[in-house]
């Protein structure tokens, strides 16, 4: 989900479950996406990407779905883990405007162990 | 070492100072970036750079300003900070456009009181 004001939406889950985080992305020409990973202190990190022209894209652990019909793009971490724990980001590329990355305002996972 | 290296990590200063915030990387990547984080708003581009000689406004280049120095170097300024500067900063590069992560670094962490 999308936050509103200042406050990060949060999906909290128990170490083990499956997480999903949703985004919905803004620009119907966009081309690219990705997922990123921001652990408290540290700068954001890769996680995922996925073309347009894909549906599904498998990582080790993560999932990454795409429906341009909605503008729906999904995080999906499996056997989710305390170290997942952090503030994940979709980022869509725009193929006008800036031309580069941008962003959600993000989702906040907590993993309980 | 860290391919995109960001100082200060922190800074406090005062309303109406002078602020440089440098960013260097050792990627090779001719693209370059400057992004604010602010709570629950998630990350907006402030400039980007193609290379050397190429510099673009992003969405809120407004009281700022930048400089390519040379393919590693990007520094970003507050000719006069105010406090609603207060943010993270984050300098990012990346290999191309249209496709392809950006890369970041830790972030400077600056406070205008």
């Amino acid at each position: 989900g999308e936050s509103v004001g200042l406050h990060l939406p949060t999906l909290s889950v128990q170490e083990g479950d499956n997480s999903i985080i949703n985004c919905a992305y803004s620009n119907s020409a966009s081309d690219y996406f990705i997922w990123y990973k921001q652990e408290s202190g540290k700068g954001p990190q890769f996680i995922i990407d996925i073309r347009s022209n894909m549906d599904k894209r498998q990582g080790q652990r993560v999932t990454v779905l795409l429906n341009k019909t909605v503008k729906h793009l999904s995080l999906q971490i499996a056997a989710t883990q305390p170290g997942d724990s952090a503030v994940y980001f979709c980022a869509e590329n725009m193929r006008s405007g800036y031309s580069t990355l941008t962003f959600g305002k993000g989702t906040m996972l907590l993993v309980s162990p | 070492d860290a391919d995109v290296t960001q100082t200060p990590r922190n800074r406090i200063t005062k309303t109406g100072k002078r602020i440089m915030l440098e960013c260097s990387q050792t990627k090779g990547h001719d693209r370059m970036y400057w992004y604010r984080q602010d709570p629950g708003l998630g990350l907006r581009l402030i400039y980007y750079s193609f290379d050397v000689k190429d510099i673009n406004k992003g969405e809120i280049s407004d009281g700022y300003s930048v400089s390519r120095q040379a393919q590693a170097k990007f520094s970003l300024s507050l000719e006069s900070a105010i406090p609603n500067q207060t943010a993270l900063y984050f300098c990012a590069t990346r290999r191309q456009e249209g496709t392809g992560e950006l890369f970041f670094g830790e972030g400077s962490r600056l406070t205008v009181l």
